[in-house]
């Protein structure tokens, strides 16, 4: 069955520094997305990515993020400079409809946990 | 606010009892509507959804989820828990647009 992955798995970084999450979503989907988590609390929506463009994005998602999808399979996640309250997992997910209005399910890949000392 | 309750942020069930987790959402018109399931350091896995139609529907793992408009309602059950159920429970909606907003989540505990 195919499947969401991200890499690396885990990620500790110093505070400043830029990471860059990856993400691998399913081969024929349109519709990317990622979330965060904090440690004990909810999933929460970062931003939308379609047709090689941001679709839609939060309030947290601010000008320390960017995505891209250079490659045409690979979707990252990069935060400039990171905090101490980046510190997070972060999933990826991908959804193949196309119609771009109907949220079908999403896809979610197993997620990073990203750790700024 | 639109928003996604769980009123429950913990619950424990003996092995083989019933469970119900209540999911609650506050939006103008019907979202989307979907329960997720995560296990300790995994991803999030999806158990059902709702688009239309039938208001019970069934999912994976033995669960079902009954969408009641009137109360705004989303709430999973199961009628016999395995201790392979303990988990970490998200109720998500997705209104009209792409992104999900989930809920904070209810934390399952299986007795022995």
């Amino acid at each position: 069955e195919p499947e969401v992955t991200q890499t690396p798995s885990h990620q500790v970084t110093q505070m400043g520094q830029e990471v860059i999450l990856r993400c691998v979503p399913i081969s024929n989907h349109l519709y990317f997305y990622w979330y965060r988590q904090i440690l004990g609390q909810k999933v929460e929506f970062l931003v939308s990515f379609y047709n090689n463009e941001i679709s839609e994005k939060s309030e947290i998602f601010d000008d320390q993020f960017s995505v891209e999808r250079p490659d045409g399979s690979n979707f990252t996640l990069k935060i400039r400079s990171t905090k101490l309250e980046d510190s997070a997992m972060y999933f990826c997910a991908s959804t193949g409809e196309g119609t771009g209005v109907i949220p079908y399910e999403q896809y979610f890949g197993p997620g990073t946990r990203l750790t700024v000392t | 606010a639109q928003s996604v309750t769980q009123p429950d942020i913990h619950i424990t069930v003996s092995e083989g009892a019933s469970l119900e987790l209540r999911c609650n959402y506050s939006y103008g018109a019907t979202p989307y509507l979907f329960w997720y399931v995560q296990s300790p350091g995994q991803g999030l896995q999806l158990l059902l959804k709702y688009f239309s139609g039938d208001t019970l529907v069934q999912g994976i793992k033995g669960f079902e989820a009954e969408f009641k408009r009137s109360q705004s309602s989303f709430n999973l059950r199961k009628p016999s828990v395995h201790w392979s159920d303990a988990a970490e429970y998200f109720c998500a909606v997705a209104p009209y647009g792409q992104n999900f907003v989930f809920g904070p989540g209810t934390r399952l505990s299986v007795l022995p």
